[in-house]
């Protein structure tokens, strides 16, 4: 039961650099969410996605982008890395239906220096 | 955004009940209360949420304030499993597919 996985766990990224986070979910969810918490802090939104093909923003979308092409996979890609984004990720998803819980992967640890 | 507020910390002896109140006092009339919690190095699970009675499963039970202005989460007999970060969270009010919102939350810890 692997639930949502997000790679990698860990890494540094210089500034300017950009990469691409993965979140992959295997409960047929419709929606996902991408989230940042900074330390000491609670979650934000960053972006969701209702299901493959649809994508909006949530509260700090600035920096970020993210694509849904499949129902399973909801990347999110950071472009010109800044040291404000050095923070914890956090992917979700949740079964179509109001107030269903969401099911939250272990986080990407991102540190930019 | 539907504000909450809670402790920063709380501290409680292992097999005692935990009461973890949160002030939502901005909550529209018509969404839930969730609260998650969030153990070190992981990321934040479902506990429970209500909207105004009170509910009950098989982690916790949540008591709403008839006004919807509080509501406390209770862990009938905490273990030392329970130590974790509670967070009581409302929807992100910018639409987000009901997205939350989360605060600082609450960091409970069980002493043994």
């Amino acid at each position: 039961n692997a639930g949502v996985t997000q790679t990698p766990k860990f890494r540094i990224l210089k500034i300017g650099q950009s990469m691409t986070l993965q979140c992959a979910q295997d409960m047929n969810h419709n929606y996902m969410y991408w989230y940042r918490q900074d330390p000491g802090m609670g979650l934000k939104l960053i972006y969701y996605s209702v299901g493959a093909g649809i994508t909006d923003k949530g509260e700090v979308p600035n920096g970020y982008n993210v694509s849904r092409s499949t129902t399973e996979d909801f990347p999110l890609r950071l472009e010109l890395a800044a040291p404000s984004q050095t923070s914890v990720y956090f992917c979700a998803s949740r079964r179509l239906g109001p107030n269903q819980p969401q099911h939250f992967g272990d986080g990407t640890r991102l540190s930019i220096l | 955004d539907a504000k909450t507020t809670q402790p920063n910390s709380m501290e409680s002896n292992e097999e005692e009940p935990v009461h973890l109140p949160c002030n939502h006092s901005t909550i529209s009339g018509t969404d839930y209360i969730h609260w998650y919690r969030q153990l070190p190095s992981q990321g934040p699970e479902y506990v429970i949420h209500g909207l105004t009675s009170n509910v009950n499963n098989r982690m916790a039970s949540l008591a709403i304030a008839e006004d919807r202005k509080s509501s406390t989460l209770i862990l009938h007999r905490a273990t030392l499993r329970d130590a974790a970060v509670y967070y009581c969270t409302s929807m992100y009010s910018g639409g987000g597919a009901d997205g939350l919102t989360f605060g600082k939350g609450t960091h409970l810890i069980i002493q043994p």
